[in-house]
């Protein structure tokens, strides 16, 4: 079974300062991927940034990276210089493999986060 | 970019009614899925799709969801019988491209379909 935790219900940041949004995963599998994807207010889900289980490198996406610590099972998105536009919800999910061997793609509950002027 | 077409984007009904949601994947994508969303929650998973068949539904997928890839470019979604708490925004998904890089791995994500159950 796998399974993503975001614990940040809410998350406020002042525009121009960083901001974390945490996520930890748990999977039995040894291939996977992780995903961040932001939900505006309008509804629709926009694809942020993605790191496989095997990437050496931390996954960087202009604005936006992904911490990932393997053995500690994180992947925390890291949304440098904040603007006002980033304020949304957002959700880490993950890629694995169901038991009969299929892709399976689970979601957290999402962090609000808001971005303060 | 490919984009994942849902229709329609706004859908009410009543009660015990039957609904279609309909999807247009991406054309070479081998993975499909539906997900819903009820109003600021978090976005659930009902069911994947593989090589025309099911290869996972969660407990939320019971007996009156269905899909259906009807001609090789449509998925649907059914819902046989709407209840109530129905009502929620679903999203069509589809990932895989076998034709493209193997990091090619992001889900692309329709825009969505507000289902209203009255």
């Amino acid at each position: 079974a796998q399974k993503i935790t975001q614990t940040q219900p809410g998350m406020f940041v002042q525009e121009k300062e960083a901001v974390t949004l945490d996520c930890t995963y748990d999977t039995s599998d040894q291939s996977y991927g992780l995903f961040w994807y932001k939900q505006p207010s309008s509804g629709e889900m926009i694809f942020l940034i993605y790191q496989g289980s095997y990437d050496e490198q931390n996954a960087t996406e202009g604005r936006y990276s992904l911490n990932f610590q393997k053995a500690r099972k994180s992947a925390n998105l890291v949304i440098s210089a904040s603007q006002l536009g980033d304020s949304a919800m957002y959700f880490c999910a993950m890629r694995g493999l169901n038991s009969g061997g299929y892709q399976k793609v689970t979601f957290g509950i999402g962090t609000k986060l808001q971005v303060i002027p | 970019e490919p984009e994942v077409t849902q229709t329609p984007s706004h859908q009410v009904t009543q009660m015990g009614q039957e609904v279609i949601l309909r999807c247009v994947p991406i054309s070479n994508h081998l993975y499909f899925y539906w997900y819903r969303q009820i109003l600021g929650q978090k976005v659930e998973f009902l069911v994947s799709f593989y090589n025309n068949e099911i290869s996972e539904k969660s407990e939320i997928f019971d007996d009156q969801f269905s899909v259906e890839r009807p001609d090789g470019s449509n998925f649907t979604l059914k819902i046989r019988s709407t209840k109530l708490e129905d009502s929620a925004m679903y999203f069509c998904a589809s990932s895989v491209n076998l034709r493209g890089p193997s990091t090619n791995e992001k889900l692309f994500f329709g825009s969505g379909t507000q289902l209203s159950v009255l």
